[in-house]
């Protein structure tokens, strides 16, 4: 099983900072997709295969990374950023997820 | 639109067994294999498995296999999950989702919350 790591488990941003969330893999992927979650609400999909945004977000967010490390960047913060962020690997199964990274507004 | 749209949430007693459902509309149900994810309070994302609604094949994770038993309903466009024996453990909010390209999941269901206590 591919075990994803994130960090940090949670941070707090103001608004028009730089943001960088990490998720490591325990083994080498071909591509990582990310998932936003709001208390309370459906997990939706953010960005996928690595750096491709799904529709609706954002173009201040950004993906990138390969083998084990990848990264979701937020260039400039907004309120509307906070949130849970998830990382979750496709290579092979079972699939699974990071731990998550709680985003907050400071 | 493509909307998948779960039961309510469960209270269920120790050892007893329940049935979720999906109900998937605004797509061809058949193309699409429907994975289930138990998020459980306040915590991370679990994968359960996957089943193919065209062929019924499924595919679980090792750690559900013996908790979990995924069927559909072709005629109604319903994917089920059927927990068993539950336990505490099994407490949490559990999300169907459909499977695009590589493995991404591009809707969700709402979510379940299934609460097990006597």
């Amino acid at each position: 099983e591919i075990v994803l790591t994130q960090s940090p488990t949670t941070m707090a941003a103001s608004p028009g900072e730089k943001v960088t969330l990490t998720c490591r893999a325990s083994s080498s992927v071909s591509y990582m997709h990310w998932y936003q979650q709001r208390s309370g609400t459906s997990p939706k999909l953010w960005i996928y295969e690595t750096s491709k945004l799904a529709s609706g977000v954002p173009n201040r967010f950004s993906g990138s990374g390969s083998g084990t490390s990848y990264s979701l960047t937020i260039n400039s913060m907004e309120t509307e950023d906070a949130a849970t962020y998830y990382c979750q690997q496709g290579s092979s199964y079972p699939l699974t997820f990071g731990s998550g990274t709680k985003l907050e507004i400071k | 639109q493509v909307n998948l749209l779960q039961s309510g949430a469960a209270l269920v007693k120790p050892g007893a067994s329940v049935k979720l459902s999906c109900k998937a509309s605004g797509y061809t149900f058949t193309d699409y294999y429907i994975h289930w994810v138990k998020q459980s309070h306040g915590k991370s994302l679990e994968w359960i498995g996957y089943i193919n609604p065209n062929s019924g094949y499924t595919n679980y994770n090792e750690k559900f296999k013996s908790k979990a038993t995924l069927t559909v309903d072709k005629s109604t466009n319903t994917a089920y999950m059927e927990l068993s024996r539950l336990t505490s453990e099994d407490s949490a909010t559990y999300y169907c989702t459909r499977q695009l390209y590589l493995r991404r999941f591009d809707y969700w269901g709402q979510g379940v919350m299934v609460t097990v206590s006597s």
